[in-house]
């Protein structure tokens, strides 16, 4: 089956700096890369995804990577604010019916401002 | 409405109780989950419904019996817990056929096995 790995499991920027998550997988099959922003006791918000053919996604100040040869993608966020802080899970599936997203084991942003 | 409600929100019961957790989407979405999250983890897949049939048991223990009395509904009887299953359960919809793969949570009900 799939596994996505996540790393570090924390990472810490300034305020105004850019942060870069990055998760690998093991599946080529899989074409479906979502990230999930989840906050302190709240629910998981999928922020941006990406499916397998296309290389980049953008939407404001978030922006999502996908390197198919290498079996890995990364989340990008510019200009980072206070509100950014939470765990951010990458997960992996293929699209179609009854599809298994697999999750990375999330990382924890912390924006010092 | 671009929201799934669950109730309720926290749940503490014994471990001969039974209870149940409701969850409902009107955002025609005709794939139903559940998930079962531990704290500082990722979402584990325990059901999933598609077109209100059972699609995916990951291999729950039958003391979690899930029900999808339409397509709008989905509930999670809980019979003779353990203290272990103590965890934060989360309810998803996704749209079914198109973009299936994009998961809408909701904010999850929170249960305290004593």
């Amino acid at each position: 089956g799939e596994n996505v790995e996540q790393h570090p499991s924390t990472l810490s920027v300034q305020e105004g700096d850019s942060a870069v998550i990055k998760c690998t997988y093991s599946d080529s099959a899989s074409n479906y890369f979502p990230w999930y922003k989840q906050e302190l006791g709240k629910r998981p918000q999928l922020i941006i995804d990406i499916r397998s053919n296309v290389g980049e996604k953008k939407d404001q100040r978030i922006a999502v990577t996908l390197n198919k040869t290498a079996k890995h993608f990364s989340l990008h966020i510019t200009e980072t604010q206070p509100e950014d802080s939470a765990v951010y899970f990458c997960a992996a599936s293929k699209v179609g019916a009854n599809s298994k997203l697999t999750f990375g084991k999330g990382i924890t942003l912390s924006v010092r401002p | 409405d671009t929201e799934v409600t669950q109730t309720p929100k926290h749940l503490v019961m014994g471990m001969t109780n039974k209870k149940s957790l409701k969850c409902e989407q009107h955002m025609g979405h005709r794939a139903m989950y559940w998930y079962k999250q531990k704290a500082k983890k990722p979402p584990e897949l325990m059901f999933v419904y598609s077109y209100e049939k059972l699609s995916i048991n990951e291999s729950v223990p039958s003391r979690f019996s899930p029900e999808c009395p339409n397509s709008s509904l989905l509930n999670l009887h809980l019979h003779a817990l353990q203290p272990e299953d103590s965890a934060l359960y989360l309810c998803a919809s996704s749209p079914g056929d198109r973009d299936n793969e994009k998961l809408f949570f909701g904010s999850g009900t929170q249960l305290s096995v004593l």
